[in-house]
């Protein structure tokens, strides 16, 4: 069974700091994708940041970076010079890429931003 | 511009009263699915469809249909909502050529209550 593991429900970090969010998966699948999507109070799903499995270089957008560890199958979100916009719930999500299109989610982070 | 679209944001109805939550996206996309989110759970998915009149279970499909006439459309369909279906539902759409690709769009939300 393919699941995604955050197992931090609430985090907080202070303006200007970094944090880190974790996430595992379990997977038998090579081929496949992880995302980092964010819900401000919204409730929009706003995607942070995308890895291909198969790319050992982690992704990065702005502020935002992975730690891809495929052997660990880990895949945690560092968020640097936080801001106050950054406080959401953050789900971090897989989907194999020879399983059709099903997306599997965390249970996510909540995370406060602390001026 | 591009979006997934969903009707109605906000319901609330009876037990037993068939409703149905419409999802219309304009991207072209191939993909199409329902989730669910409840606290605590994160996002678990009912039902996708990989295109047209070609739909499967996800996760937790009991109590739910849809159907997929049109490649931009993929309504979701209570025919006797209950109580415990009472959530905040999202469709989202995704295709093997987007940009990036295999990324799932996100409609706003639908916020369901089952009296």
């Amino acid at each position: 069974a393919q699941t995604v593991t955050q197992s931090q429900p609430e985090m907080s970090v202070q303006e200007a700091e970094t944090v880190t969010l974790s996430c595992t998966y379990d997977t038998s699948e090579s081929d496949y994708y992880l995302f980092w999507y964010k819900q401000p109070p919204s409730r929009q799903m706003i995607l942070v940041i995308r890895q291909e499995a198969y790319k050992q270089q982690n992704a990065t957008e702005n502020r935002f970076s992975v730690n891809f560890q495929k052997a660990a199958k880990s895949f945690s979100l560092k968020i640097s010079d936080s801001q106050l916009g950054d406080a959401a719930m953050y789900f971090c999500a897989y989907i194999p890429l020879d399983t059709g299109n099903q997306f599997y989610f965390g249970t996510g982070t909540s995370l406060t931003v602390i001026p | 511009e591009a979006q997934v679209t969903q009707n109605p944001r906000y319901l609330i109805t009876v037990t037993g009263k068939k409703l149905t939550v419409t999802c219309s996206q304009n991207m072209n996309h191939e993909y199409m699915s329902w989730y669910r989110q409840d606290p605590g759970l994160g996002l678990r998915q009912i039902y996708y469809s990989m295109n047209v009149e070609v739909t499967d279970k996800g996760d937790v499909p009991e109590g739910y249909k849809v159907s997929r006439k049109e490649k931009r459309n993929f309504p979701l369909i209570l025919e006797s909502p209950s109580p415990n279906q009472t959530s905040l539902y999202f469709c989202a759409s995704s295709s093997p050529t987007s940009v990036p690709p295999d990324t799932q769009y996100f409609g706003p939300g639908t916020r369901l209550t089952v009296l």
